[in-house]
């Protein structure tokens, strides 16, 4: 039930490209879903987070879009850049104990 | 403003070596605490949380320990360190707010055991 899944494992776009990631829930008590970057030899870093009430959260050129009745969301990087070139974590976030719950994570090649 | 230390950045060990990692955050009081764990292909996996001085709730029973002595204190400890030991280990801190409590991670400990 705290298992979040993620795909794809990796993904290569084009500069310029639109980049995508999916990931689902299980457990229906999650009450945030944010999304973490990392880049190689560093801890993660919050990008966006978004509440299972509302559908669509846009920053800048990421975009989180959360469908509740599929326990899905996802992470869409527009107009990707080589410097996006990292790893994306989506997570779900029980406030209950304060605790995240992450996916396996993707691996996002840019090219230029 | 609040920062989150790490070290040692990268430590080689034996395996049945002991094992203690230290984190320490600066410029805030009373944060929650956590130890994660990254193994390649397999994500964050957490290990340790805290969310005061001596209370520790732990999410996968293993070889493994933590400790909290001081308000900004965490530690990670092994007596026995194993193969599967192995990995990037991070500590992350956050201040509890009745939403969604933002993580900040560390810059992580690299530990390979041999």
């Amino acid at each position: 039930q705290q298992q979040v899944k993620q795909s794809p494992q990796s993904l290569i776009v084009q500069k310029g490209g639109i980049s995508i990631i999916n990931c689902a829930y299980e457990n229906t008590a999650f009450d945030y879903f944010p999304w973490y970057q990392q880049f190689p030899g560093k801890g993660p870093a919050l990008l966006i987070a978004i509440r299972p009430d509302v559908s669509e959260k846009k920053e800048g050129r990421f975009t989180i879009s959360f469908n509740k009745s599929a326990k899905q969301f996802s992470l869409h990087i527009m107009d990707s850049q080589p410097g996006d070139s990292a790893t994306y974590f989506c997570a779900a976030y029980h406030s209950g104990y304060s605790t995240l719950t992450f996916g396996k994570g993707t691996m996002l090649l840019v090219s230029p | 403003s609040q920062t989150i230390h790490q070290w040692p950045a990268t430590l080689v060990q034996p395996v049945g070596s002991p094992l203690s990692l230290e984190c320490t955050v600066e410029g805030t009081s009373n944060p929650n605490l956590y130890w994660y764990r990254q193994a390649a292909g397999r994500g964050l996996q957490l290990l340790f949380y805290s969310v005061g001085i001596g209370q520790i709730s732990s999410e996968v029973p293993q070889n493994l320990s933590a400790s909290r002595p001081q308000d900004r204190q965490f530690i990670l400890s092994s007596k026995k360190l194993l193969l599967s030991d192995s990995g990037f280990y991070l500590c992350a801190w956050s201040v509890g707010s009745g939403g969604f409590d933002e993580q900040y991670f560390g810059p992580g400990t690299r530990l390979t055991v041999t």
